[in-house]
């Protein structure tokens, strides 16, 4: 058990809908990141919150939307879903940046779009 | 460009063999981290072992050990005596320096399968 928890484990949805991705963090690590798996993406980053505040955003669109809350639990919004959004979802959390030696990932969150 | 490069996509090992995992890597910066993941047929990433870039020994954790050629731009992970559970993907994986972006870069997996 990694300590980070993601909420829910699975997800059907239709497209066109909108759903709601929710991740706590391990205690004491302020940075969350938000991580996409797909079979034709790979693992790819969409964004990091610190402590609250954005910290840096990767190949996340613009449908996507994510926020840190004063409790460090974080939230990805997913919204006009499409087929292709259809993937494997990972929080992982971590101490301050660049001196963290491990990034820790949740267990997931396993979209459909039907 | 490729940042991290696993050039294996499938290995077949013997159980109690020890297995080398490639993984070579491309960054400007003189200062990053690398780091291994396993990731089980149930999905869940378990996070390895680390090694930083100005780190001068091996890191090495258990049965796993990181491989760090850094002239070579190599981070190969070596699994010792093999077991069965040892079966899932491995990702290698960079963090470069960038202050306020210490996001992780993948590569796109090895699939280990151990052979009793």
């Amino acid at each position: 058990d990694s300590g980070v928890t993601q909420t829910p484990k699975h997800l059907i949805t239709a497209t066109g809908q909108r759903v709601t991705l929710r991740c706590s963090p391990r205690s004491g690590d302020l940075s969350v990141y938000w991580y996409q798996q797909s079979l034709d993406q790979g693992l790819q980053f969409l964004i990091q919150y610190y402590n609250g505040e954005e910290r840096a955003k990767g190949n996340i669109l613009e449908r996507f939307s994510a926020q840190q809350f004063p409790d460090l639990h974080s939230e990805l919004n997913l919204s006009s879903l499409e087929l292709g959004d259809s993937a494997l979802y990972f929080c992982a959390s971590s101490v301050q940046g660049l001196a963290a030696t491990e990034q820790f990932f949740g267990p997931g969150t396993r979209l459909t779009v039907l | 460009a490729q940042k991290i490069t696993q050039t294996q996509p499938g290995m077949f090992v013997q159980e109690k063999e020890a297995v080398t995992l490639d993984c070579t890597y491309d960054t400007s910066d003189q200062s990053y981290g690398l780091f291994w993941y396993k990731q089980p047929s149930s999905g869940e990433m378990i996070f390895l072992i680390y090694q930083g870039s100005y780190d001068e020994q091996n890191a090495t954790e258990g049965r796993y050990s990181l491989n760090f050629q850094k002239a070579r731009k190599s981070a190969n992970l070596v699994i010792s005596a093999s077991q069965l559970g040892d079966s899932a993907m491995y990702f290698c994986a960079m963090r470069e320096a960038r202050f306020g972006n210490e996001k992780l870069t993948f590569g796109t997996g090895t699939r280990l399968t151990i052979i009793p």
